[in-house]
């Protein structure tokens, strides 16, 4: 049973760049969040996709954007980077009614 | 304000020498509380979820409970494999999927 898995691990971008990072959801999982994780913290919410919408999202600028596709994988989208951004993004999925949610190994994003 | 902390902030052990991770919450009706296992560069590796006061789980030498203020884990007889960063979450009540809020975790050493 292949676990939640996302792509590329690692990433170097400039200040002003785009990214886009990838996420494919356990099997059986049809909800994917999405979250930014600095060094020292814990995990932040940025959003959740359901049904290919945008169902809830956390405290983050409009350069962070989302999307879901029929197949339930999912991408992050960052507009305009900035050094802050540097961190690892992890994407986490879950099967409705559960709310236990399954991290991915992440995306280490470094902005220089 | 903070509505997830854990202390301490980080934990060395003798191998064998038992001991107890905090997790104090405030949240306008809990849903859920989550405990995850985080090795440095990796995601959060789920390990517990609980639901209401007076809830216990176990795993192997972990054991996690709940009150209506705080959760603890427990480990019991530590192992230098038990070594990693111990986060907490809580799921609120309103809402349908919820987003997990994070705490910054302990970070725990087993020497032995």
């Amino acid at each position: 049973d292949a676990g939640v898995t996302q792509s590329p691990t690692h990433l170097i971008k400039t200040r002003g760049q785009q990214v886009t990072l990838r996420c494919s959801p356990k099997s059986g999982h049809d909800t994917v969040s999405w979250y930014q994780q600095a060094l020292g913290q814990g995990p932040q919410f940025i959003f959740q996709y359901y049904e290919e919408e945008e169902r809830q999202r956390g405290n983050f600028p409009d350069r962070f954007s989302g999307h879901q596709f029929p197949n339930y994988s999912s991408e992050l989208n960052v507009n305009a980077l900035l050094l802050g951004d540097s961190a690892l993004y992890l994407c986490a999925s879950t099967a409705r009614p559960s709310y236990e949610q399954y991290f991915g190994p992440g995306t280490r994003l470094t902005v220089t | 304000e903070d509505q997830v902390t854990q202390s301490p902030e980080a934990l060395r052990l003798q191998e064998g020498e038992s001991s107890s991770l905090n997790c104090s919450y405030t949240v306008s009706g809990l849903r859920g509380l989550f405990w995850y296992r985080q090795d440095p560069g990796k995601g959060p590796e789920f390990l517990f979820t609980l639901y209401s006061a007076g809830e216990e789980k176990e795993k192997e030498r972990l054991k996690a409970t709940l009150t209506k203020k705080e959760s603890f884990l427990h480990i019991t007889a530590p192992k230098p494999e038990d070594s990693a960063t111990y986060l907490c979450a809580v799921q609120e009540g309103r809402g349908s999927q919820g987003n997990l809020i994070f705490g910054k975790g302990t970070k725990l050493s087993v020497k032995p």
